[in-house]
């Protein structure tokens, strides 16, 4: 079965620090990866989305931008954090879209608070 | 531009209250609408997808249905373990748009 990792669970960075955020991937080749922000009250903000290894699509301008270095790996990064970066950052994956659109399955998200 | 609106925005039950959760959205060439559920400090859990109007999903006391214009999700005899966020979710030819979610509490 398909297993996705996100790490770490919670962060706590200074204002103008930097940021990687990893998610990885297990049990299903080439799927379609995401990079989601929830913030309280909102509903999620897609920020990134990738079909393939170094193919990334950004949704909305942004301090922040994703890699991905292999297949099943994908990164969210950034140089220097803002206090609007706060949030509930979650990553997502899916097959790739045949006939009809695969659902996205989620993990478990990184809380990241600004000081 | 796809919009999706969900409501009640909360909704407290009382267990073995049934009621039903609303998703009503705007999208030109649906492909999918899909329901999830989230637990507080958790991603987002697959529950149903629904291709076409008409169609209906059951997983345990919850069953979903879809129309041109709307799903719903229906909650038969709701324990306290159905307390959670419900989301849905629609895509037609761009990323996935999500609602704000239903706040679902179930009271013993």
């Amino acid at each position: 079965s398909q297993t996705i990792h996100q790490w770490p669970a919670t962060l706590v960075q200074p204002v103008g620090s930097p940021l990687s955020l990893e998610c990885t991937v297990e049990g299903t080749s080439n799927p379609n990866l995401y990079w989601y922000r929830q913030a309280a009250g909102r509903g999620l903000q897609l920020l990134f989305y990738s079909v393939g290894i170094g193919q990334i699509s950004s949704e909305v301008p942004q301090n922040l931008s994703a890699s991905r270095p292999q297949d099943r790996q994908f990164i969210l990064s950034s140089k220097k954090l803002l206090l609007s970066d706060s949030g509930f950052y979650l990553c997502a994956w899916s097959e790739a879209p045949g006939a009809r659109n695969q659902p996205q399955h989620f993990g478990d998200g990184t809380r990241l608070s600004i000081l | 531009e796809d919009q999706v609106t969900q409501s009640p925005e909360a909704l407290r039950l009382q267990e073995g209250e049934s009621s039903s959760l609303n998703c009503s959205y705007t999208v030109s060439g649906l492909r999918g609408l899909f329901w999830y559920r989230q637990d507080p400090g958790k991603g987002p859990e697959f529950l149903f997808t629904l291709y076409s109007a008409g169609e209906e999903k059951e997983k345990e006391r919850l069953k979903a249905t879809l129309t041109k214009k709307e799903s719903f999700l229906h909650i038969t005899a709701p324990k306290p373990e159905d307390s959670a966020t419900y989301l849905c979710a629609v895509q037609a030819n761009t990323p996935l748009v999500f609602g704000k979610g239903t706040r679902l509490s179930v009271i013993a």
